[in-house]
């Protein structure tokens, strides 16, 4: 069964600081991996994803992850954060059917102004 | 356009209640869902069904009982509610086997249960 483990539940940063968000995932199958973000009160948007490839994909707003076959990870990223990313982030895995998107217990991310 | 309309956004009961979701994708896939988000925002599936079939129940209630009339349509309803009911719901859709590009989700359904 495929599970996906994220290790910071909150974290609170200042504007300008740099962000990165663990993932970890356990599937035995052809990886793809998401990162949605969830703005309060809003649906879950995708921020970006990895299938194949290149292992650093960039998504919308700044954000980029990078795929680590052997760690097993697929860590968000940004450089310098902004009040308005406050949010909700999630890592998913999807099965190679396509019918199972397993999502992470979610990474709550506070940004002061 | 929404490509993935939930409806209603807000749903206030009493316990002991029967009561509906309706979820309507315009995007021409074959495959939708319903998924569960807690208090603590944990995401979890809880049906999935492709052309009108069920092919995912994972381990939900039977008062939960989710109805495709066609693929365009997943509705969820719930009866006898309880208080652990109370969440926010769901929907989303995807084409099966097109695994690149995710899911596109519904904006969600607040249940309370009173």
């Amino acid at each position: 069964a495929q599970s996906v483990s994220q290790h910071n539940h909150h974290v609170i940063l200042s504007e300008a600081a740099s962000l990165e968000l663990g993932c970890n995932y356990s599937y035995g199958g052809t990886v793809n991996l998401f990162w949605y973000v969830q703005y309060p009160g809003q649906h879950l948007q995708l921020l970006l994803k990895y299938f194949s490839g290149d292992p650093l994909v960039k998504g919308i707003k700044g954000f980029e992850a990078e795929f680590i076959k052997s760690k097993f990870s697929f860590n968000l990223r940004k450089p310098s954060v902004q009040w308005s990313d406050t949010a909700e982030y999630f890592c998913a895995v999807l099965n190679n059917a396509g019918n199972m998107l397993t999502f992470g217990g979610g990474t709550r991310l506070m940004v002061k102004p | 356009d929404t490509a993935v309309s939930q409806t209603p956004k807000y749903l206030v009961t009493q316990m002991g209640n029967d009561k509906s979701i309706k979820c309507e994708q315009n995007l021409g896939h074959d495959t939708m869902y319903w998924y569960k988000q807690d208090s603590k925002k944990f995401l979890k599936i809880m049906f999935s069904y492709n052309n009108k079939e069920l092919i995912i129940n994972e381990t939900v209630p039977n008062r939960f009982s989710p109805k495709s009339p066609d693929k365009a349509h997943l509705n969820l309803h719930i009866n006898s509610l309880e208080l652990g009911d109370s969440a926010v719901y769901f929907c989303a859709s995807s084409q099966a086997g097109v695994t690149n590009y995710g899911y596109t989700f519904g904006s969600g359904t607040r249940l309370t249960v009173v």
